[in-house]
């Protein structure tokens, strides 16, 4: 178990609707990264919150946002989402520059 | 995005074998990471390499951070079923630049 929590596991929702996928970082990670996997396209970093402000941004669509709260949760909002948003959402956490820790993913499925 | 070219794509040994994997860039990083992946689950830590020439091992498991800090290798002695996964090297430039991924090289064994 790495100690971070995503909800929910599987979703199953129709275009051009709109989710939110959450987690929660191992206690005391204050960096929190979004990631993208989609079938034969590895791990494609979405984005960084640190200590709940944006640190770093990659390849992360205009109708996908996130934020990290006080508590240091954080969500991923989807919207507007397309058939090619099916994936696995992974969120990771860290301390500073430590590896990053992953949780099980929440699996997309968009009909 | 940029990412890390890591080969084999994909291997099928016989249990009791040997397996080696790596990943080259182009780009100099500071860290590399060694993860894998079960079905179902987020991407686990094997192996942290912080050093040019660094070797370290984790029971049967050997990698190798490159002289040049541009590659990384992994291997696997004496393989067994519940390798089976797909493994994923990744590498950090350090500052806020996120972590990039390989895209995986998913391993079989057959027994």
């Amino acid at each position: 178990d790495s100690g971070v929590t995503q909800t929910p596991k599987h979703l199953i929702t129709a275009t051009g609707q709109r989710v939110t996928l959450r987690c929660s970082p191992r206690s005391g990670d204050l960096s929190v990264y979004w990631y993208q996997q989609s079938l034969d396209q590895g791990l494609q970093f979405l984005i960084q919150y640190y200590n709940g402000e944006e640190r770093a941004k990659g390849n992360i669509l205009e109708r996908f946002s996130a934020q990290q709260f006080p508590d240091l949760h954080s969500e991923l909002n989807l919207s507007s989402l397309e058939l090619g948003d099916s994936a696995l959402y992974f969120c990771a956490s860290s301390v500073a520059n430590s590896p990053l820790h992953f949780g099980n993913g929440t699996r997309l499925t968009v009909t | 995005g940029q990412q890390l070219n890591q080969s084999p794509q994909s291997m099928f040994i016989q249990e009791g074998e040997d397996v080696s994997m790596n990943c080259t860039s182009s780009s100099i990083f500071n860290t590399w990471l060694w993860y894998k992946q079960d079905p179902g689950e987020g991407p686990v830590l094997l192996i942290a390499l912080y050093k040019a020439g660094e070797l370290t091992s984790n029971g049967r498991l050997t990698a190798q951070f490159g002289i040049t800090r541009k590659d990384s290798f992994l291997n696997i002695s004496a393989s067994i079923p519940s390798d089976v996964g797909i493994y994923f090297c990744a590498g950090l430039k350090g500052g806020n630049t996120p972590l990039v991924f390989g895209k995986g090289t998913r391993l079989s064994v057959i027994a």
